[in-house]
């Protein structure tokens, strides 16, 4: 079955420390993205990545890191410079062929982190 | 700030009514605009989309109305059932892939 993979599903954080989400998929797409989900505020975009070794920053990416070293994987990493990093962390991916061919996103489960 | 806005926040609707989510968007480039549905602890999941050179597009008892003059589009549910209870958005996106999210409806349907 194709789609993507999101670890760990639920993610704790002491004061100071940087976390990293990993995020997988096996759809063969192009575009990956993050996004940040609090309550009452939608889904707010982190970074996204149209193609290998490039990625772009998002609305909010201050606090954040990412990386595209393989077509599959898109982690993200939150820094200890984030000061609100408690949130639903979701990661979604699209075939990135333009709007013609756009299908829209598939999304992973979510990771939830919580800063202790 | 929020490119697609989203209205309203929460709708309670009965068994068997229809339940309707409003969304606006400003940015003319917008092409693709679906719709999402997430149950709680999940990603959202696509549910039904639209382009600009249709009006009208229903899948089940899903419909998106687009009112392009307007810039404007609504998801309606028809005959809500208690599985539909979950959070739906809006979104909106140009050939830069990119999808602009709305604020979220929580729909509840009430047996």
């Amino acid at each position: 079955d194709g789609g993507i993979t999101q670890s760990p599903k639920y993610l704790f954080r002491k004061e100071g420390q940087n976390v990293t989400l990993s995020c997988e998929q096996n759809l063969n797409h192009d575009a990956m993205y993050w996004y940040r989900q609090d309550p009452g505020q939608g889904l707010r975009l982190i970074y996204y990545s149209q193609i290998v070794n490039d990625f772009q920053k998002g609305d909010i990416a201050e606090g954040y890191s990412v990386s595209r070293e393989k077509k599959e994987s898109f982690p993200l990493t939150v820094t200890s410079a984030q000061k609100n990093p408690t949130a639903f962390y979701l990661c979604a991916s699209s075939s990135g062929q333009g709007s013609s061919a756009n299908s829209g996103y598939t999304f992973g489960s979510g990771t939830r982190l919580t800063v202790v | 700030q929020q490119q697609v806005k989203q209205s309203p926040q929460s709708l309670i609707v009965q068994k068997g009514g229809i339940s309707i989510i409003n969304c606006a968007y400003e940015n003319t480039a917008f092409d693709y605009f679906p719709w999402y549905q997430q149950f709680p602890g999940k990603g959202p999941a696509l549910l039904i989309a639209i382009r600009p050179d249709v009006s009208e597009k229903k899948e089940g008892r899903f419909t998106i109305s687009f009112n392009k003059s307007a810039k404007q589009f609504s998801l309606h549910i028809m005959d809500s059932q208690p599985g539909d209870s979950a959070t739906y958005f809006c979104a909106a996106s140009s050939n830069d892939y990119k999808l602009s999210f709305g604020a979220g409806t929580t729909v509840t349907v009430r047996a």
